[in-house]
């Protein structure tokens, strides 16, 4: 059972908008920075939101983040099959310790 | 560009130290500034976090995996190291190393190594 709490699938067309919420305390997300993570099949995970909302370089304006008290939520506009994947949120907690999400499947229809 | 290399047994014998390095390459170590990780992820579950060694050299490790967990830089070869002491099958995972630019920041990932904890 992760601190952080994702809903453990997520699905949509392509051309929708889909969320994935992220979910956690006052010591984690409610004070620190949330960054959000893409695992596509096989491969190692990759930074997708960073610092709540911002993107690396290379990430499509598809993709966006919010937070907002202990919550945290990834948008993904546009759906594209290519998007389909894991999607891990993570956070700084204030016991000093790092956190993940428990991970959400994102299935293209 | 960074970038980072898993190695080490893939496979350990339960109760033994499971010992991986990860080479850096594309940028130095002891440049300052950035956090370098480990993560982990059990067959077909999500990412656990290990721990974290600063430049500077302080560390930060799981709380559930702090009495077993050793996480050291050697500059000169431009590597990072984790021992994960007395494994068990549990411990059966896919080993990432990652640059932090700060706290879960992980810029840069490895492809990660497998290490199966078995007899």
């Amino acid at each position: 059972q992760s601190v952080l709490t994702q809903p453990p699938s997520a699905s949509g067309t392509p051309g929708q908008r889909v969320t994935i919420s992220c979910s956690g305390s006052s010591s984690n997300i409610g004070s620190n920075y949330v960054y959000w993570y893409q695992q596509l099949p096989g491969t190692a995970p990759k930074l997708l939101i960073y610092r709540n909302n911002q993107r690396p370089s290379g990430v499509p304006d598809r993709f966006s983040g919010s937070k907002s008290g202990t919550s945290a939520s990834l948008a993904i506009s546009g759906l594209r099959s290519e998007d389909e994947a894991d999607y891990y949120c993570a956070a700084w907690d204030d016991s000093l310790s790092g956190l993940f999400g428990g991970g959400t499947k994102l299935t293209v229809l | 560009q960074v970038q980072l290399q898993e190695s080490g047994p893939g496979l350990v014998k339960p109760s033994q130290t499971l010992s991986l390095t990860c080479t850096v390459s594309g940028g130095s170590i002891s440049s300052g500034g950035y956090y370098w990780s480990w993560i982990r992820q059990h067959p077909g579950k999500g990412l656990e976090w290990i721990g974290y060694i600063y430049y500077s050299g302080s560390t930060y490790y799981n709380p559930s995996l702090k009495s077993r967990v050793t996480i050291s830089v050697d500059t000169s070869k431009n590597q990072f190291s984790l021992k994960l002491s007395s494994v068990t099958a549990a411990d059966t995972a896919v080993y990432y190393c990652a640059r932090g630019r700060g706290l879960q920041f992980l810029d840069y990932w490895g492809q990660g190594t497998l290490v199966t904890v078995s007899s």
